[in-house]
């Protein structure tokens, strides 16, 4: 059974700080990895996603990478603002079959303080 | 054009009630996944439904059911309510059933007194 676990579970940083959230998975046996962003009581935006066989994705300030052997991924936010304070949720979809189903890790709340 | 759209946005219910909450697709999208997303916690998967059939079903009780109408909505029903079934449940869809990018609706916020 996948289990995706996130560190650290709430992070606060001031401003303009560049900064790492760390994702783990159980289960080598991936198709993709995808991060997510969550403000409070919303549903969920897909920020980046990574392909078994890629690496790394960016977009903009945010940059995604992918080490499937160890079963880690990170998602490094660059020049930090008050806009990024959401929760960030990293998911993976197995192979074989379940269609498109993600499993989720717990996230990481983020606080970006002026 | 609409998102995903979800209702309602809250709702109240005491235990051992039923209850139905709704999504409606992106425009086009024929597969609807349901999460359920508990306080402090990451989402967790319910069901998939694509082309009206069940084509996933996460570890979830039978009291919850779901389907999915030839307009390709879908309805989620949890019968005789637990306090524990208090949470955000999020609907997403996608273009087909093994599409990779998944869209998440705002989701319904169900309180169990």
């Amino acid at each position: 059974k996948q289990e995706v676990t996130q560190i650290p579970a709430a992070l606060s940083v001031p401003e303009g700080e560049n900064l790492v959230l760390n994702c783990s998975f159980t289960d080598s046996a991936i198709y993709n990895l995808q991060w997510f962003r969550q403000d409070p009581g919303k549903g969920l935006t897909s920020l980046l996603l990574i392909q078994s066989s890629q690496r790394e994705q960016t977009s903009g300030r945010l940059n995604a990478s992918l080490d499937k052997s160890s079963g880690r991924s990170t998602l490094y936010i660059a020049a930090s603002q008050p806009g990024d304070s959401a929760t960030y949720l990293c998911a993976v979809r197995g192979l074989g079959g379940g269609g498109n189903k993600l499993t989720f890790g717990t996230g990481t709340q983020l606080k970006v303080e002026l | 054009d609409a998102g995903v759209t979800q209702s309602p946005t809250h709702l109240i219910k005491t235990r051992g009630q039923q209850v139905t909450l709704r999504c409606s697709p992106i425009s086009g999208h024929k597969s609807v996944s349901w999460y359920q997303q508990v306080l402090g916690q990451g989402p967790q998967f319910i069901f998939q439904y694509y082309e009206k059939e069940e084509r996933g079903r996460g570890n979830f009780p039978d009291r919850f059911s779901a389907r999915q109408f030839p307009n390709y909505s879908s309805e989620l029903n949890v019968n005789a309510l637990l306090l524990g079934d208090s949470a955000l449940y999020l609907c997403a869809s996608s273009l087909l059933q093994g599409s990779e990018k998944l869209f998440f609706g705002s989701g319904t916020q169900l309180s169990v007194l």
